[in-house]
């Protein structure tokens, strides 16, 4: 079965250093990952994906993630952090079998000034 | 203009209850979900229209009923409200099944 972790609950970091939030992968066949945030009270949103093509994957925010397909993972990095990227941060996979997207558990990013 | 809309945003009722939310989207897609968010901020696919047909159905139980009257709107029916139904719902459409999906803001139901 496709599946994702996130094996961190929560990430504290102080702004302007880099950010990670970590994810790793289980699936058969080609993954596709994916990236959302969800800000407090709000529905979740499109970060970024990989398909195929280059393992620098660039999304919004200024975010970016890299796919790693030796360590199976996909992990979401930034470089410099902002207070206003505190927020619940989940990585998804593609079951191809079903077609759904499968969330792990999210990992809440906190960014203190 | 909201892209993916769902209304109510909170709903208190009490058990036994039967009561709907509904959902649009004005984006054009073909695919809509239901998520469900529990308490530990676990998401949760349960259902899946494309074009108005069913094609993902989870295992939730048959007090659920998902409703596409077109391919802009999918509503969810609940029956019978239990207190573990509380949590918050999530409606989201995509264009390519699942590709990058737009949710809605979500609607918290509350069962006392």
């Amino acid at each position: 079965a496709q599946s994702v972790a996130q094996p961190e609950d929560q990430v504290n970091v102080a702004e302007g250093n880099p950010l990670t939030v970590k994810c790793t992968y289980s699936v058969s066949g080609n993954p596709y990952l994916f990236w959302y945030v969800q800000y407090p009270n709000r529905g979740l949103q499109f970060l970024l994906k990989y398909i195929t093509g280059d393992n620098l994957v660039k999304g919004s925010y200024g975010f970016e993630a890299e796919f790693n397909k030796s360590q199976t993972s996909f992990h979401l990095k930034k470089p410099s952090a902002l207070v206003s990227d505190s927020a619940l941060y989940f990585c998804a996979v593609r079951d191809i079998r079903t077609d759904k997207l499968i969330f792990g558990t999210g990992t809440r990013l906190q960014v203190f000034p | 203009d909201t892209a993916v809309s769902q209304t109510p945003k909170y709903l208190v009722t009490q058990m036994g209850n039967d009561k709907s939310i509904k959902c649009e989207q004005n984006l054009g897609h073909d695919t809509m979900y239901w998520y469900k968010q529990d308490s530990k901020k676990f998401l949760k696919i349960m259902f899946s229209y494309n074009n108005k047909e069913l094609i993902i159905n989870e295992t939730v139980p048959n007090r659920f009923s998902p409703k596409s009257p077109d391919k802009a709107h999918l509503n969810l029916h609940i029956n019978s409200l239990e207190l573990g139904d509380s949590a918050v719902y999530f409606c989201a459409s995509s264009q390519y099944t699942p590709g990058e999906a737009f949710f809605g803001q979500g609607t918290r139901l509350t069962v006392v």
